[in-house]
């Protein structure tokens, strides 16, 4: 069965620095690839999709790459802020037999001032 | 535009009470999913609605637990004869398409559910 896995440990950064999130899958070809930030005690929310012909997408200080041959989708945050911190989700969607997303388990990411 | 709307936020029960979850979907939007969120793990899919309809109920308990989204009204997730270990967050989400269409979701603020 399709498998998505991330950073399972907190990311700790300073403020100012890149960070960088990374979301593997296996078992699976993805025609797209999303991204969801998520506060505590609230749902997550959508900050990016990419899809399979995309290499590369920007929103902002966001960006997304997506390597298909690798299996990989890695989530950049530039000139980071505290305000960034939060856990981010990828997410999949479903193959042939399923109907909803499938998310990973996120990563914890802390910016510190 | 309100978001997806979900309540109580907060639901206690004893073991062996019912729990009824609400969600009201996004105006416009026909797709409802629900999700379960334990600590430490990722959000584990649970049902898939349209209205009137349950198109997918695979992540679902078979015995206890059973969703509806009726034609008028908000989504139900029902759990009868709660136990400890249903204590967690559950979320709703609505679409209007569906994931397969490459539709992101819009999420509520979950319900905590606690268990005694």
């Amino acid at each position: 069965s399709q498998k998505i896995e991330q950073n399972s440990e907190a990311l700790n950064i300073q403020e100012g620095k890149t960070a960088t999130l990374t979301c593997n899958y296996t078992n699976y070809s993805p025609a797209y690839l999303q991204w969801y930030r998520q506060d505590p005690g609230r749902g997550p929310v959508f900050l990016l999709l990419i899809r399979e012909n995309e290499k590369e997408k920007r929103k902002e200080r966001l960006k997304v790459t997506f390597d298909t041959t690798l299996k990989q989708s890695l989530f950049h945050i530039t000139a980071s802020q505290p305000a960034d911190s939060a856990t981010y989700l990828c997410a999949l969607p479903p193959n042939q037999a399923g109907t909803a997303l499938i998310f990973g388990k996120g990563t914890t990411l802390s910016v510190s001032s | 535009n309100a978001g997806v709307m979900q309540n109580p936020r907060h639901l206690v029960r004893r073991r062996g009470q019912e729990a009824r979850l609400r969600c009201s979907p996004m105006k416009g939007h026909s797709h409802v999913y629900w999700y379960r969120q334990l600590p430490e793990e990722g959000l584990k899919f649970m049902v898939y609605l349209q209205k009137e309809n349950i198109i997918d109920e695979s992540g679902m308990p078979k015995e206890r637990f059973s969703a509806e989204f009726p034609k008028e009204g908000p989504s139900i997730l029902r759990i009868q004869q709660v136990v400890r270990g249903d204590s967690a967050a559950y979320f709703c989400a609505s679409s209007p398409g569906t994931a397969a269409t490459n539709e992101k979701l819009f999420f509520g603020s979950g319900t905590q559910l606690s268990v005694l």
